[in-house]
């Protein structure tokens, strides 16, 4: 089993509506991550965790919030979707103990019509 | 606050050429860097990664790169491509050189690797 996993993979909404995406991990790792890529922009952190206490905006939080609600789960959310909202999101965790190496999960693809 | 910079946005090479992906990184103390590949539709994995120590380190599937302080660069080579190479490739550094409490990584924009037969 993966020790990152993403629901859903792949969703479609409509502009307005409210999406989470759900993140679990199995490794163990106190901290965690919420990227979105985009062609050409590369990864751009949304959100980040280091703990079940602690949440932090990343560089491009604004229309996305969070919740983490245990160790090994972080959701992100989109109170109300917009077109440019739509991108590859991933959800990565690092070991507290390591040298930032993060390990990423295979994303989730979001299109808002 | 620390940058990297990517030069490029797609390099194609023929297979059993040399690959060279280029990474320059901007930090205001010791870096910790890391070179990450994406194959198509799927997340990132790390292929290799500088801490301290050895400047030249070598990573999975053949890459290795070389840490150069003085030219702040860290750039990916692998001396013979592989078909299996095409991906995206995408260089990161950590903003704290030591493991610190609250240390995050900061990607550069990614290079795609395309391999001709």
């Amino acid at each position: 089993d993966a020790d990152v996993t993403q629901t859903p993979r792949n969703r479609i909404t409509k502009t307005g509506k409210r999406i989470m995406l759900e993140c679990s991990q199995t490794k163990g790792h106190d901290r965690m991550y919420w990227y979105r890529q985009d062609p050409g922009l590369g990864l751009r952190l949304i959100y980040y965790s280091f703990d079940v206490k602690d949440i932090n905006k990343g560089e491009i939080s604004d229309g996305y919030s969070v919740s983490r609600q245990a160790q090994a789960k972080f959701s992100l959310s989109l109170e109300s979707a917009i077109p440019n909202q739509t991108a590859l999101y991933f959800c990565a965790t690092s070991d507290f103990h390591g040298p930032d190496t993060q390990y990423f999960g295979p994303g989730t693809r979001l299109t808002v019509l | 606050a620390q940058s990297v910079t990517q030069l490029g946005s797609h390099v194609s090479v023929s297979e059993g050429a040399l690959v060279l992906l280029r990474c320059n990184y901007s930090s205001s103390v010791p870096p910790y860097l890391f070179w990450y590949v994406q194959y198509p539709n799927q997340g990132l994995q790390l292929l290799l990664k500088y801490t301290t120590g050895a400047t030249l380190v070598k990573g999975i599937n053949g890459f290795e790169a070389e840490f150069k302080k003085s030219e702040t660069s860290f750039h990916l080579t692998k001396p013979s491509a592989h078909m299996s190479d095409a991906a995206e490739y995408f260089c990161a550094v950590s903003d704290q050189g030591t493991a610190g409490a609250n240390s995050k990584l900061t990607f550069g924009k990614g290079i795609t690797l395309s391999v001709r037969p």
